[in-house]
């Protein structure tokens, strides 16, 4: 079945360090990929999202390329703050809206010190 | 925004005992709500989907005996965990999907349950 794979954590970054989360997925067809954030104390946010081949999903300085031939999807931003500091979960699902079920991997968890 | 209320956020209770958990659209109707489960440093699992007004549907390996959902209203689905061991033990997160047609998912803040 799909499924997805994430680096074990945590990421321990000094601020405006550069940050990659590797994630890697299997699926039978062409899923849409997400990346979920959770701030310590609350749900989980929708980071952002990207729906195929090569398109690149962004929100608030983090960026992630959806690489088929690599069946990847890594988080990167380029300048850590500290209250960047979550869990952040890789996901992916077999329908375009995120509103269809989520495979989730098991989590990172950044921790950014001043 | 769209927020989720999942109560209680944290559960002790005894084995043998049954444990509901609440899963609240506070200011958005929840067609749909999904449950998920999470063992320490592994994935959110899917355990269930629930449908205003029918039956959840339930994946595969999951008890539906085990873990009734019920979700009576547009805002409002039940997680109840009967006769819990500690195996139960687990982190419980519920998410909504509104009415509008693209909406994102909404998650719960996750309940911690703890079964002695």
């Amino acid at each position: 079945g799909d499924s997805v794979t994430q680096m074990e954590g945590p990421v321990t970054l000094s601020e405006e360090a550069f940050l990659t989360i590797n994630c890697t997925y299997t699926a039978t067809g062409y899923p849409s990929l997400f990346w979920y954030v959770q701030y310590p104390g609350e749900g989980l946010q929708l980071l952002l999202k990207a729906t195929k081949a090569d398109d690149k999903g962004s929100n608030k300085g983090f960026e992630a390329t959806y690489r088929k031939e690599t069946t990847s999807f890594h988080l990167e931003k380029g300048s850590v703050q500290v209250s960047d500091s979550a869990v952040y979960f890789c996901a992916l699902s077999d329908r375009v809206d995120s509103s269809y079920k989520l495979i989730f991997g098991s989590g990172t968890r950044l921790l950014v010190r001043p | 925004g769209a927020v989720v209320s999942q109560h209680p956020s944290r559960v002790i209770c005894k084995s043998g005992t049954s444990v509901k958990i609440e899963c609240r659209s506070l200011d958005f109707q929840a067609t749909t709500m999904f449950w998920y489960r999470q063992f320490p440093k592994q994935s959110l699992m899917l355990m269930a989907t629930s449908n205003e007004g029918s039956k959840a549907t339930y994946e595969q390996g999951v008890e539906k005996d085990k873990f009734l959902i019920n979700h009576a209203s547009l805002t409002l689905s039940t997680l109840t965990v009967t006769s819990a061991h500690p195996e139960d033990s687990s982190f419980y997160i519920c998410s909504a999907r509104s009415l509008l047609n693209n909406s994102p998912l909404h998650f719960g803040n996750g309940t911690r349950l703890t079964v002695t």
